[in-house]
């Protein structure tokens, strides 16, 4: 089973800055952070990663809190072709590198 | 584009046929995860696979099974198919990391619809 919550749904107004929250309380301190977007039916695509630090790459921005109980994705400057489903998920550590994935937020970004 | 390449891209076929879907992941990764995604669901960790042994199972029935081949290419093999087994069937891979973690890169998936 997913070890995140995340919300079901969110919109972001074009050019403005999308900013998606994840809980995973139970997080354990050698599990990572991921966050993938599936665009429509497309096969997901992988946005960034991080253990405890903050991670910036040329799509997003990854913040994860000090006790990294819970972490937000932020799109810095929205467009509508961000207009997707977000999954945040925590990497399961038993060695066999299982990813599970849960329901995601589905961000609409408005024109 | 990923470099996970799945094939065919769309499947029709009737209640208790057998399926093959291949899937050949990016250059230079050992590992490949199978995802099954019903319609308007999330998706479900089937199983994976690491330099040709399995590693990992998730939700995969007894009528499913896959493999991985010596030349790293996988193929999943769904059977006695029911009309419950229309979905989106995604390949991902992954290296084996040495240091950090690697994320995994998903192909295009294959539609799969049973009639």
């Amino acid at each position: 089973d997913a070890k995140t919550t995340q919300p079901t749904s969110m919109d972001c107004a074009e050019g403005r800055a999308a900013n998606l929250p994840c809980n995973h309380s139970t997080i354990s301190g050698n599990e990572y952070v991921y966050w993938y977007r599936q665009i429509h039916s497309q096969g997901p695509q992988y946005i960034i990663h991080g253990l405890k630090n903050n991670e910036t790459n040329e799509m997003a921005s990854l913040i994860i809190t000090e006790d990294r109980k819970s972490s937000t994705l932020i799109l810095p400057h929205a467009t509508l072709r961000d207009t997707a489903v977000y999954y945040c998920i925590v990497r399961v550590a038993s060695g066999t590198y299982k990813y599970i994935f849960g329901t995601g937020t589905r961000l609409k970004v408005l024109a | 584009d990923s470099g996970v390449t799945q094939t065919p891209k769309h499947l029709i076929t009737a209640t208790g046929q057998r399926v093959t879907l291949r899937c050949s992941p990016r250059s230079g990764d050992l590992s490949v995860y199978w995802y099954q995604q019903s319609l308007d669901q999330g998706l479900q960790f089937l199983i994976q696979y690491y330099n040709g042994e399995e590693r990992a199972k998730g939700n995969i029935l007894e009528r499913f099974s896959a493999q991985q081949f010596p030349d790293l290419h996988s193929e999943l093999n769904l059977s006695s198919l029911e009309l419950g087994d229309s979905a989106l069937y995604f390949c991902a891979s992954s290296a084996q990391p040495v240091l950090g973690e690697t994320p995994l890169h998903f192909g295009n998936g294959t539609r799969l619809t049973v009639t």
